[in-house]
């Protein structure tokens, strides 16, 4: 059974930077995870997909503020030079052989 | 331009039945999994159902299995997802998504969503 655990909120100030943490149950560290966001109201938007080398693929007309990386069983998702539309809710979400897809319970971003 | 366009939803009572639609368009349809996942009031997003590019391979929640039945036409762009026995549990924004590939191993979809609709919502109430 493969969990996907976020924080479930985080705060940065305006034009700062701030990294999102996605982190696979154990045993999994070799799993890929995409990163979506979710503003107030509206439909999921696909970011991101880290893979366990941490190399990513990035989601059409997605800036390069957001990136991502890997360790370990850790996933993250880092937002730079932050702006108010980036005040969203950011789910992570796996996939594997075996297991049904899966997503983690989500991050609330304030931007301060 | 990818376009997801849902429709179908309303209230129903507890026992009752739906059907939504999934209107797609931008893309080659058939050569894409779909998928539909779920978000309930103020909770996050749940995964319900997936199907192949071509319908002959499908997947369900644990939440849903029996109940639910995941479909699609592909001469009409559409998908479909056929709700029976719908309990109040069961009351959510249902969003489509398109699959980022179409690969299955073993029964299970192996990829992400790349593109969202905005969602019909379902609300199970007597």
């Amino acid at each position: 059974h493969l969990v996907l655990t976020q924080s479930p909120s985080a705060s940065a100030s305006l034009g700062a930077s701030v990294k999102l943490t996605c982190t696979l149950s154990s045993g999994r560290s070799d799993y890929a995870i995409a990163w979506h966001q979710q503003q107030p109201e509206k439909g999921p938007r696909y970011l991101l997909k880290v893979n366990s080398d941490g190399s990513p693929s990035k989601g059409d007309g997605i800036p390069d503020r957001f990136s991502g990386s890997s360790s370990g069983a850790e996933r993250y998702l880092t937002i730079s030079s932050l702006q108010s539309e980036d005040e969203a809710d950011y789910y992570c979400q796996t996939w594997g052989t075996g297991i049904h897809v899966v997503f983690g319970g989500g991050t609330k971003l304030t931007v301060l | 331009e990818v376009q997801l366009v849902e429709s179908g939803g309303g209230l129903v009572q507890p026992g009752g039945s739906l059907r939504l639609s999934c209107a797609a368009s931008g893309f080659t349809f058939d050569s894409y999994a779909m998928s539909w996942v779920r978000q309930a009031p103020g909770k996050g997003l749940e995964w319900v159902s997936v199907i192949s590019g071509s319908g002959d391979k499908t997947d369900y929640a644990d939440s849903v299995k029996g109940r639910f039945t995941i479909s699609r036409d592909n001469s009409q762009n559409t998908l479909y997802l056929q709700m029976d026995s719908l309990r109040a549990d069961d009351t959510a924004l249902y969003y489509c998504a398109k699959g980022y590939g179409n690969h299955f191993v073993s029964g299970s979809y192996r990829g992400s969503f790349d593109y969202w609709g905005q969602g019909t919502l379902v609300t199970v109430s007597s």
